[in-house]
């Protein structure tokens, strides 16, 4: 089975701040991760993915993330907030085979303040 | 071009009663996915399409729902007898092939009075 933790309900920033969200997963085998933003009455935008590949993995608005295999951890970074940045955001797993039903952390709410 | 939609946006009904939510998908996406949005549950999966059938209904949380996808194409999602727990955001997402992104739908809000 697959699960993933997201540390912080809420993470409060200020603007041009270091944005840091944390993602920790577990899985039996080898799986691929996402980070998915929601902004408000909208549906899921993918930022990111790890497949496999390279495990710095640099997503839209300027975010990026990287994968610890020895930490389990799937941790979203951006240098310098921006107040578009306030939005919640999905940690997720998905297998590294056959389809990819997403399996989602509870979400971490980021707060930008002028 | 035009992304996932879904029908209603919103949607009030009475316990007890059926609901039928509705899912557009990307032209040509093979692979159609529900998922539901709640305060206490987060996100979580319901159902798995790929083309018109269901390989994986694993995560519909009872048997008052049920889904159902024609054409390849549209899906409905139906919850018989509605209760008050059922209240959630209704997710809809599509992806061009199984392994592929999903793109999601803006959802469906369900209130259960």
């Amino acid at each position: 089975a697959q699960s993933v933790t997201q540390l912080g309900s809420h993470v409060s920033v200020s603007e041009g701040a270091l944005v840091l969200l944390r993602c920790n997963y577990s899985s039996s085998v080898p799986p691929y991760l996402f980070w998915y933003v929601q902004y408000p009455n909208q549906g899921l935008q993918l930022l990111l993915k790890y497949t496999s590949a390279a495990t710095l993995v640099k997503g839209i608005n300027g975010f990026e993330a990287e994968f610890k295999k020895s930490e389990t951890s799937f941790h979203l970074t951006k240098p310098s907030a921006h107040m578009s940045d306030a939005a919640e955001y999905f940690c997720a797993v998905s297998p590294n085979s056959g389809y990819s039903t997403l399996t989602f952390g509870k979400g971490t709410m980021l707060l930008v303040s002028p | 071009g035009a992304g996932v939609s879904q029908s209603p946006s919103n949607k009030v009904t009475e316990k007890g009663k059926d609901v039928e939510l509705r899912c557009d998908p990307i032209s040509g996406h093979t692979a159609l996915y529900w998922y539901r949005q709640s305060l206490g549950q987060g996100l979580e999966f319901l159902i798995y399409f790929q083309g018109n059938s269901a390989p994986d209904k694993s995560g519909l949380p009872s048997d008052r729902f049920s889904a159902e996808r024609t054409g390849g194409s549209v899906s409905t999602l139906t919850i018989q007898r509605t209760q008050q727990e059922d209240s959630a955001v209704y997710l809809c997402a599509s992806s061009l092939e199984p392994r592929g992104e999903q793109f999601f739908g803006p959802g469906t809000r369900l209130t259960v009075l």
